[in-house]
């Protein structure tokens, strides 16, 4: 079936520092999500991604749509003790109901 | 609006026990779907509707059953516990259409079966 992986698994930055993390898939998906989950809570939505090459931005967060469909990234700039969490893709597996997370990536910021 | 809500929070089963999870939602969603996190596994589908009285298997339906009888209800049945249900449980809706997808999520249920 279809499996959307994400790179890397751990990044641990000092604050300030930017930072990126990358979702491929083997196939072509229709759109992606971005959610972000602190620990010890839920995942929170952060963003749908739908057309190709689409780029969107939310303050010091810029989330990319490549070209084929295939792959997204999440990149924080300035990254703040604030954004500590795992940040998880997820794309519709075969039906827009059937969601399917990427393996996630967790951030760890220090001061 | 309260969300999504779901009941416990926290629970511990013995081996062989059931019980239900569940699952409601204020926001008149289509889409509800349970996922099971563990460790460095990400969150893996377990079952999934798109509205009521339809669901479907996810990536891992053993052990689970579930139904949707309303559209705001939609509850997870550990059938026969084993220790390998040991997990956080999340419940999540969607609108299903419209301008976003996106999931919201319950705060999930702490499951630890001995």
């Amino acid at each position: 079936g279809q499996q959307v992986m994400q790179i890397p698994q751990y990044q641990h930055v000092q604050e300030g520092e930017d930072f990126t993390t990358y979702c491929n898939s083997s196939t072509t998906l229709s759109n992606i999500q971005w959610y972000k989950q602190r620990p010890g809570g839920h995942p929170v939505f952060l963003i749908q991604l739908v057309k190709s090459g689409e780029v969107k931005k939310q303050k010091r967060l810029t989330f990319q749509f490549g070209e084929a469909k295939k792959n997204s990234s999440l990149h924080i700039t300035a990254t703040q003790t604030t954004d500590v969490g795992t940040y998880f893709c997820a794309a519709p597996t075969g039906t827009a109901s059937k969601l399917t997370f990427g393996t996630g990536t967790r951030l760890q910021v220090t001061l | 609006n309260a969300g999504v809500t779901q009941t416990p929070k926290f629970q511990v089963l013995k081996t062989g026990q059931s019980m239900t999870l569940q699952c409601a939602q204020d926001m008149n969603h289509e889409y509800m779907s349970w996922y099971r996190q563990d460790p460095g596994m990400g969150l893996r589908l377990i079952h999934y509707s798109v509205g009521a009285g339809i669901t479907d298997q996810g990536e891992v339906p053993n052990g689970y059953n579930v139904s949707r009888s309303t559209t705001e209800d939609f509850p997870l049945r550990l059938l026969s516990a084993a220790p390998s249900q040991t997990s956080v449980y999340f419940c999540a809706s969607s609108p299903g259409t419209g301008r976003s997808y996106g999931y919201t999520f319950g705060s999930g249920t702490r499951l630890t079966v001995v």
